[in-house]
């Protein structure tokens, strides 16, 4: 599976969007963009995930750029309970192949 | 969406002995489950791939002897640390494949002492 270069932390105002980056410059053409995150002493909670088209669910919006080297993830109105690590992770869908969790990024959402 | 469970969500035991733990998929059946282990600050590592009815694959440098995987069901697979020591303290996660898509438990947390 392609590496995946995350910031190791940001911060967020509380009702403001918070921007995820993350970079995967060795993706191929059959991997798709996962984005998991998990809460302090939870088990990671799936968020979204995408192929080349931008996605939107209840939880956020994923942009993957046209050239698929990275993307961003989008949370639209950050609440303090988003207060989390995000990992975003490439794989290929539909196989079974095993999740390999990078460094991910702490995001604080400040009140 | 799918539920995956681990039980017990917290243990202690002493170095030396051996601890279980169990991943459960509620909702569904998974031919495939994973093991991951995270300490402290870190991101999980994956430990090994477990296949209903088939042994398990281990990641480089994870002791098969030590971490014993069993899959007997489509719903159950088992994380037993044998001969326990504090260096296993550690938060160890299942997931569950469905499909496409995987689910993660919620932790179970290990101390030893």
């Amino acid at each position: 599976d392609a590496k995946t270069t995350q910031p190791p932390s940001m911060d967020c105002a509380e009702g403001r969007a918070a921007n995820l980056p993350c970079n995967h410059s060795t993706i191929s053409g059959n991997e798709y963009v996962y984005w998991y995150r998990q809460i302090h002493s939870q088990g990671p909670q799936y968020i979204i995930h995408g192929l080349k088209n931008n996605e939107t669910n209840e939880m956020a919006s994923l942009i993957i750029t046209e050239d698929r080297k990275s993307s961003t993830l989008i949370l639209p109105h950050a609440t303090l309970r988003d207060t989390a690590v995000y990992y975003c992770i490439v794989r290929v869908a539909g196989t079974g192949n095993q999740f390999y969790f990078g460094t991910g990024t702490s995001l604080t959402v400040i009140p | 969406g799918a539920v995956v469970s681990q039980h017990p969500s917290w243990v202690i035991c002493k170095s030396g002995t051996s601890v279980k733990i169990e991943c459960r998929s509620l909702d569904f059946q998974a031919t495939t489950m994973f093991w991951y282990r995270q300490f402290p600050k870190q991101s999980l590592m994956l430990m090994a791939t477990s296949n209903e009815g088939s042994k398990a694959t281990y990641e480089q440098g994870v002791e098969k002897d030590k971490f014993l995987i069993n899959h007997a069901s489509l719903t159950l697979s088992t994380l037993t640390v044998t001969s326990a020591h504090p260096e296993d303290s550690s938060f160890y996660i299942c997931s569950a494949r469905d499909s496409d898509e995987q689910y993660f438990g919620p932790g179970t947390r290990l101390t030893v002492t």
